[in-house]
C-alpha cells in the first residue's frame, strides 16, 4: 500500500492567483497522476506526472495552466495557475507503488479548491 | 478516445435489497478495477479483474468482466448502510492511464 499526503486539503483563493498543491509518497512509485473531481463527478485525468521529464497532459489541459513538477519518484506539485471560479474542484494525487502487484491507484485525501 | 461508461448514475434501493452497476467501453480493456468513495472521502480500491469472463467475489459483492473484455458490473447483495458511497468502474486501456467511469451513487434508504 502507500500512503500519501496531499496539501493543502482546501483552500479558497482569488480569480488570477495561482496555488500549488503538494503530493508526498511514503514508498517508491511507478506511476504519480493528478486527477480533477468536480462535486458529485467523476474523476477526470489532468496528467501523468513523469520523474525528471515533463508531464504527459490529457486532451482539455495544458502546461501552461496546470504545470507540474516530479523531481523523485515520492513528490510531486500540481498549480493551479491563473485560476477562475471554473476551477473550483477537487485535485486529487494517485499513485501506483511500486510494489503493487495489480497497478491499483492509491489517492491522496484530495485539496478543495474553492476560486472567489 | 476510450470512454468509459456506467449506468445507472444514481440508485436508491431498500436496506437488503440488492444492488447492480454496469460498466461498459468504447474498446477492448487490459483489465477494469472498481473503486468506492464514500461521501466526502477519496476513492478506495475495491477489485481489479483481468481475465475475460472473471467473476470475482467479496463477501456480498460480486464483479465480472465481459467475455469481450468490454463490460463490467458489480453486484452486491443485502445492501447494508456501510455501502453507501458512489462506485466508480476504471479501465486500463493498455497506455498506462486508468479512465474511469461516471460512477454510480448508492443511496441506502433504512
Amino acid at each position: 500500500s502507500a500512503v500519501i499526503s496531499q496539501k493543502p486539503s482546501r483552500d479558497i483563493c482569488q480569480r488570477g492567483t495561482s496555488l500549488t498543491i503538494q503530493c508526498q509518497v511514503d514508498s517508491q512509485v511507478t506511476m504519480m497522476f493528478w486527477y480533477r473531481q468536480q462535486p458529485g463527478q467523476s474523476l477526470t485525468l489532468i496528467a501523468t506526472a513523469n520523474q525528471g521529464s515533463e508531464a504527459t497532459y490529457e486532451s482539455g489541459f495544458v502546461i501552461d495552466k496546470f504545470p507540474i513538477s516530479r523531481p523523485n519518484l515520492t513528490f510531486s506539485t500540481l498549480t493551479v495557475s491563473n485560476m477562475s471560479p471554473e476551477d473550483s474542484s477537487i485535485y486529487l494525487c494517485s499513485v501506483v507503488p511500486l510494489a503493487a502487484n495489480t497497478g491499483e491507484l492509491f489517492f491522496g485525501e484530495g485539496s478543495r479548491l474553492t476560486v472567489l | 478516445g476510450q470512454q468509459v461508461m456506467q449506468i445507472p448514475q444514481y440508485q436508491h434501493v431498500q436496506e437488503g435489497e440488492d444492488f447492480t452497476t454496469y460498466c461498459n467501453s468504447s474498446t477492448t480493456l487490459s483489465n477494469i478495477q472498481w473503486y468506492k468513495q464514500r461521501p466526502g472521502g477519496h476513492p478506495v480500491f475495491l477489485i481489479q479483474l483481468v481475465k475475460s469472463g472473471e467473476v470475482k467475489k467479496q463477501k456480498r459483492l460480486t464483479f465480472q468482466f465481459g467475455e469481450a473484455k468490454k463490460n463490467s458490473s458489480l453486484h452486491i447483495t443485502a445492501t447494508q448502510t456501510t455501502d453507501v458511497g458512489t462506485y466508480f468502474c476504471a479501465g486500463y486501456g493498455g497506455d498506462d492511464k486508468i479512465i474511469f467511469g461516471k460512477g454510480t451513487r448508492l443511496h441506502i434508504l433504512p
